[in-house]
C-alpha cells in the first residue's frame, strides 16, 4: 500500500492559465474523490468517480473544471482559465466500494494552487 | 454545503490532558467519521461510527454518537504534542456516497 499520490505538490500560475493535477489512488480502490480546501475550512466536495465513471459533480463546480479517470486508475483534474478564487488546496481521496455506506477515505497530501 | 459543525473551533491544552471536541449535524446519517489533518498534509481517517452504534474506541480515541441530538464527540485521552492537528467530522447521509464535512477543530497541545 503506497498510499494516494498527488502531483504536483505545489503549482503557481498566472491568472488565466490552465492547470492540470494528477492523482494516483490506492490500486485496489475503485472510488476516487476530488475536494477543494481553503484555509480554516473543511474539504469541499468537487466530484467523485466509481471506476472510470464520473457519478457525481458538485453544482458549485463551474464549467472551467473538468475531471477524468480514463482507465479507472489515476485521475486528472483540470482547471481552465484560472481565477484568483481558485487558489486552494486540491485534495484527492480514494476508497473501496462498501454497499450503501461510505467507507473510510484515504487522502493524498494535496496540490496547493496559487494564482498570481 | 457543510453539514457538520465542530465545536470548539480551536482548543489549546497541556500535554497529558484530555481533549474533547464535538460535532453537530443536521440530517439523518448512515455513519459519522472523524479525520485528522496535520498542517499542509492530507486528512487521515481516525474512526468510523455507524448510526446504530453509541460509542467506539480506538487506542486513546473515544467517539460517541447521539443520533437523537444529532451530535458526536471525539475524546483524545492523555494528549501528546503529536496530536496537534485539525480534527474534522464527516457525515455520510447516504444516497449519493458523498461525505459532508465540518470546518474542523484546531487542537494545539502545549508541551
Amino acid at each position: 500500500d503506497t498510499g494516494v499520490s498527488q502531483n504536483p505538490r505545489h503549482k503557481i500560475t498566472k491568472r488565466g492559465q490552465n492547470v492540470t493535477f494528477r492523482c494516483d489512488p490506492i490500486s485496489e480502490h475503485n472510488r476516487l474523490y476530488w475536494y477543494r480546501q481553503t484555509l480554516g475550512q473543511g474539504p469541499e466536495f468537487l466530484t467523485y468517480f466509481q471506476n472510470e465513471a464520473q457519478l457525481e459533480k458538485s453544482r458549485l463546480l463551474s464549467d472551467r473544471f473538468s475531471a477524468e479517470r480514463p482507465k479507472g486508475s489515476f485521475s486528472t483534474l483540470e482547471i481552465q482559465r484560472t481565477e484568483q478564487g481558485d487558489s486552494a488546496m486540491y485534495l484527492c481521496a480514494s476508497s473501496i466500494a462498501g454497499g450503501v455506506s461510505n467507507q473510510p477515505q484515504h487522502f493524498g497530501d494535496g496540490t496547493r494552487l496559487s494564482i498570481l | 454545503s457543510q453539514q457538520g459543525e465542530e465545536d470548539p473551533q480551536a482548543l489549546s491544552i497541556q500535554e497529558g490532558e484530555n481533549a474533547t471536541m464535538n460535532c453537530s449535524y443536521k440530517t439523518s446519517i448512515n455513519n459519522l467519521q472523524w479525520y485528522r489533518q496535520n498542517s499542509g498534509r492530507g486528512l487521515v481517517h481516525l474512526i468510523l461510527i455507524r448510526s446504530n452504534e453509541r460509542e467506539k474506541h480506538s487506542g486513546r480515541l473515544r467517539v460517541t454518537l447521539d443520533t437523537s441530538k444529532k451530535s458526536s464527540s471525539l475524546l483524545i485521552t492523555a494528549s501528546r504534542a503529536a496530536d496537534t492537528a485539525s480534527y474534522f467530522c464527516a457525515t455520510d447521509a447516504g444516497g449519493n456516497y458523498q461525505l459532508i464535512w465540518g470546518a474542523g477543530t484546531k487542537l494545539i497541545i502545549k508541551p
